[in-house]
């Protein structure tokens, strides 16, 4: 069975600092990956995903994240956060079968 | 274009009420999907609507959760005789053409159902 394990619930980091959000899958088959955010009182949104090919990813807002076969992870990472990153990130897996499943989420709060 | 919608914002019901939870998906999108966010569980599937195929319902926690989707377009989520821990954030999303991990899914801004 599939499953996402968001390896920290809370991240707090202050204001231009860098940021690693870390995430490990288990699945048996090829891996889609994918990190969505949802800010406060906000939709998730589509941060990135990982179909294939390279295996960094760039997305959105300055985030990037890399596919680690041999290690089984897809952490996401920042370089320099801003206050407005203040979010829940999820890390998900795509399921053949249509389903997305879910990591329980990562809490990032920036501090000034 | 509009996002995914979801009416209400929030619903406060009594333990063993009915309740309706509504999605417009976006215009085009053929695919449909409804999770359950609960405090410190994370995002659960619940059910999967594509065009005209047996929507996927194995997500639904129990008999009393049942979905439609009428038109192909609007879809209710109605949970019979609520019970406390049925209490989270229903979140509604669509996809293009679902089935594909190309296919990206956008979400609604939820409903937050507490039941008392």
């Amino acid at each position: 069975a599939q499953s996402v394990t968001q390896l920290d619930s809370q991240v707090p980091v202050f204001e231009e600092a860098p940021v690693e959000l870390r995430c490990n899958y288990s699945s048996s088959v090829s891996v889609y990956l994918f990190w969505y955010v949802q800010y406060p009182n906000q939709g998730l949104q589509l941060l990135l995903k990982y179909l294939s090919g390279s295996t960094l990813v760039k997305g959105i807002n300055g985030f990037e994240a890399e596919f680690n076969k041999s290690q089984t992870s897809f952490h996401l990472r920042k370089p320099s956060v801003h206050i407005s990153d203040t979010a829940e990130y999820f890390c998900a897996v795509f399921l053949l079968g249509r389903k997305l499943i879910w990591g329980l989420g990562t809490s990032l709060a920036v501090n000034p | 274009g509009a996002g995914v919608s979801q009416s209400p914002s929030n619903k406060v019901t009594e333990k063993g009420k009915d309740v309706e939870l509504r999605c417009d998906p976006i215009s085009g999108h053929t695919a449909l999907y409804w999770y359950r966010q609960s405090l410190g569980q994370g995002l659960e599937f619940l059910i999967y609507f594509q065009g005209n195929s047996a929507p996927d319902k194995s997500g639904l926690p129990s008999d009393r959760f049942s979905a439609e989707r009428t038109g192909g377009s609007v879809s209710t989520l109605t949970i019979q005789r609520t019970q406390q821990e049925d209490s989270a954030v229903y979140l509604c999303a669509s996809s293009l053409r679902g089935g594909s991990p190309t296919d990206t899914q956008y979400f609604g801004p939820g409903t937050r159902l507490t039941v008392l």
